[in-house]
């Protein structure tokens, strides 16, 4: 399967800075790639596809200022959680669109980076 | 009203047994339906996919897809201690994932 790296794993940050998640395809070019947000107990809720060489397009009720989003290349989206807030606290989840057989994709995730705000 | 509904965990089979997950969902335009499994603490890992109407057997797992009743199974036969984790149903609908709230399985040795 293909493989989705993130970085970094765990990061630990005080209220009111900024903290940038790097989600990276590996052994393929992905020119879609996901966000997503998992809070304890709960399944994971999608923020934000990315498209590389555009905007992202955000879900209702994500703030697409506080989630800064770039897909500047085939096999790398960043996602910068800006004035991180304790809330904000969360495992945030990549995610990359891989076409495969039968006219379906499939997303392969990334291992996931694990933020606290203090 | 939730897009993808999961049969509510946790859901103790024996080592050896077999587990049966379920999912409904409620837009009769999804186009793919995916099973993965999450460990506590990771990311979800792909089992499986389906979008044809009938049975996909994977080694021990089995997806089950009936579009009519718009519903999706999962069977886990000769269920392992390793199989102990969150399955998670997803359906797909113009390229992106809907979750369900995921079905928690413990596997007894």
């Amino acid at each position: 399967g293909a493989v989705v790296s993130q970085h970094p794993s765990r990061v630990i940050c005080k209220s009111g800075t900024s903290v940038k998640i790097e989600c990276r395809s590996l052994d393929f070019q992905a020119t879609t790639m996901f966000w997503y947000r998992q809070f304890p107990k709960q399944s994971l809720m999608l923020m934000a596809t990315s498209n590389e060489g555009s905007k992202a397009t955000y879900e209702q009720g994500v703030e697409k200022d506080k989630f800064l989003i770039n897909h500047a290349s085939l096999t790398l989206s960043t996602l910068t959680v800006t004035s991180a807030h304790p809330e904000d606290s969360s495992f945030y989840i990549c995610s990359a669109r891989v076409p495969t057989t039968g006219n379906t994709d499939t997303q392969y995730f990334g291992p996931g980076t694990r933020l606290t705000v203090l | 009203q939730k897009e993808v509904e999961q049969n509510s965990g946790p859901l103790s089979v024996p080592e050896g047994a077999i587990a049966s997950l379920n999912c409904t969902y409620s837009d009769r335009g999804s186009q793919s339906f995916f099973w993965y499994r999450q460990y506590s603490g990771k990311s979800p890992e792909l089992i499986m996919f389906i979008y044809s109407n009938g049975d996909k057997e994977d080694g021990r797992f089995t997806a089950q897809l009936n579009k009519a009743s718009q519903y999706v199974s999962l069977l886990i036969r000769d269920s392992q201690p390793s199989d102990s984790a969150t399955y998670l149903c997803a359906v797909l609908n113009d390229y992106k994932l809907s979750f369900g709230a995921g079905t928690t399985v413990t596997v007894r040795a």
